[in-house]
């Protein structure tokens, strides 16, 4: 079975910090990891993904993520937050041996930037 | 490609009354997801096809729910008789598993408002 747990609902940072979104997995076959943003009123849009490349993923807009195995996370990161960063954040995982398509969301985190 | 492509984007029915929701997923995707997403529960997958044939329907509610996938650019997810519960924003996802990592591309969704 698969899950994904996503550390805090809300964070919140001022604008040009540090941006550290929390998540951990459980897989019991090697995982395939996502990371997905919603801006209101918007579907899901994929930030980054990890299929076992590289364990530090670049994706879209500034922001990045890295595996590691022995912690089972998978968290996100940006170092410089922009107003337009404030969005909702899921953590995704799939199973990449069984390759059914079907992801695992967790919860969500909100990103709240101040000026 | 457009897109995966949802409408309406925006329903207000009465209590009651039956509303269809329609997808039109990206050409050549053979998995299709309708997820349904509300502030209490988050993302919930409802349903899933593969090449229209429908692999689980374990998170649909109830009897009341239906979904179909009569051809590879068509869906529908059906309530019949909606209620205030049901309210939410519905989402269709598509992907293509074939050599792909089981990322989802996610319609804008439907903003369902039951009276």
């Amino acid at each position: 079975a698969q899950s994904v747990t996503q550390l805090g609902s809300h964070v919140s940072v001022s604008e040009g910090a540090l941006v550290l979104l929390r998540c951990n997995y459980s897989s019991s076959v090697p995982p395939y990891l996502f990371w997905y943003v919603q801006y209101p009123n918007q579907g899901l849009q994929l930030l980054l993904k990890y299929t076992s490349a590289a364990t530090l993923v670049k994706g879209i807009n500034g922001f990045e993520a890295e595996f590691k195995k022995s912690e089972t996370s998978f968290h996100l990161t940006k170092p410089s937050a922009h107003m337009s960063d404030a969005a909702e954040y899921f953590c995704a995982v799939s199973g990449s041996s069984s390759n059914t398509g079907k992801l695992i969301f967790g919860q969500g985190t909100t990103l709240q930037v101040k000026p | 490609d457009a897109g995966v492509i949802q409408s309406p984007r925006h329903e207000v029915t009465e209590m009651g009354q039956e509303v269809t929701l329609r997808c039109k997923p990206i050409s050549g995707h053979d998995y299709l997801f309708w997820y349904r997403q509300t502030m209490m529960r988050g993302l919930e997958l409802l349903i899933y096809f593969n090449n229209n044939v429908p692999i689980d329907d374990s998170g649909m509610p109830e009897d009341r729910f239906s979904a179909k996938m009569p051809n590879a650019s068509f869906s529908t997810l059906k309530i019949q008789p909606s209620e205030p519960r049901d309210s939410a924003v519905y989402f269709c996802a598509s992907s293509f598993s074939s050599g792909s990592t089981g990322e989802l591309f996610f319609g804008e969704g439907s903003r369902l408002t039951v009276l």
